[in-house]
């Protein structure tokens, strides 16, 4: 099975810098996907890692250690528009490379 | 630009009710997928599709069954609606198949959010 845990609810603060830590323990790995998703709408996707270390992508970066089971999204000079909930998604072994969602962590940016 | 569509945006059933949820992709997709998603769960998987006429259960079938007849559709149908299955339903698309390094990200449609009363 497939066991994904990320924080609920985060809070920070426009300009900052947050980290959206994701941990994993699923049978097979087959890459780590990051999601955006603002309230009322569909998720979109936003980062992928199948290697070992940090993907950068302008403000956001993905990072991944595939020994520790561990990603984690980090949010650059935070902007209000980035309030939504983030979703971590592990596609794990198999024919069908099926992706398991965690619970998604809504963030929250205050000025 | 690539597209998931999903037929309704807000649907309101009675319970007992027979209701049927379809979904077109534009972009030749082999995997196809229906996801239901309440506040604090998550997305859950409740269907998958990997080819015409294929179907494979998720994580919560239970009370669905979905069709599968031409490549770009996929139906979610709710035999009996219950009101148990008041959500937000999530249809997405993948490539599929490749796996590996391949970055085969899921495409969402807009969603339906289903109310049964």
């Amino acid at each position: 099975g497939q066991n994904i845990d990320q924080p609920t609810e985060m809070t920070a603060t426009e300009g900052a810098i947050v980290q959206i830590n994701c941990t994993y323990q699923t049978s097979g790995f087959n890459g780590l996907f990051w999601y955006q998703q603002h309230a009322g709408e569909a998720p979109t996707f936003l980062s992928y890692n199948v290697l070992d270390g940090l993907e950068e992508k302008g403000r956001f970066s993905s990072f991944l250690s595939r020994s520790k089971g561990y990603s984690y999204l980090l949010l650059k000079e935070l902007q209000m528009k980035d309030s939504a909930s983030y979703l971590c998604a592990v596609r794990g072994a198999g024919g069908s490379y099926i992706p398991t969602f965690g619970r998604g962590t809504s963030l929250i940016v205050h000025p | 630009d690539v597209k998931v569509t999903q037929s309704s945006r807000y649907l309101v059933k009675r319970t007992g009710e027979k209701v049927f949820l379809e979904c077109v992709q534009d972009m030749d997709h082999e995997n196809m997928f229906w996801y239901r998603q309440d506040p604090g769960l998550g997305l859950r998987l409740i269907y998958f599709s990997y080819d015409v006429k294929m179907k494979e259960k998720g994580d919560i079938p239970e009370g669905y069954s979905v069709s599968r007849e031409k490549k770009e559709r996929f139906s979610l149908i709710l035999e009996s609606a219950s009101t148990n299955q008041t959500s937000m339903y999530l249809c997405a698309s993948d490539p599929g198949g490749t796996g590996g390094f391949g970055v085969t990200e899921a495409f969402f449609g807009q969603g339906t959010r289903l109310t049964v009363v």
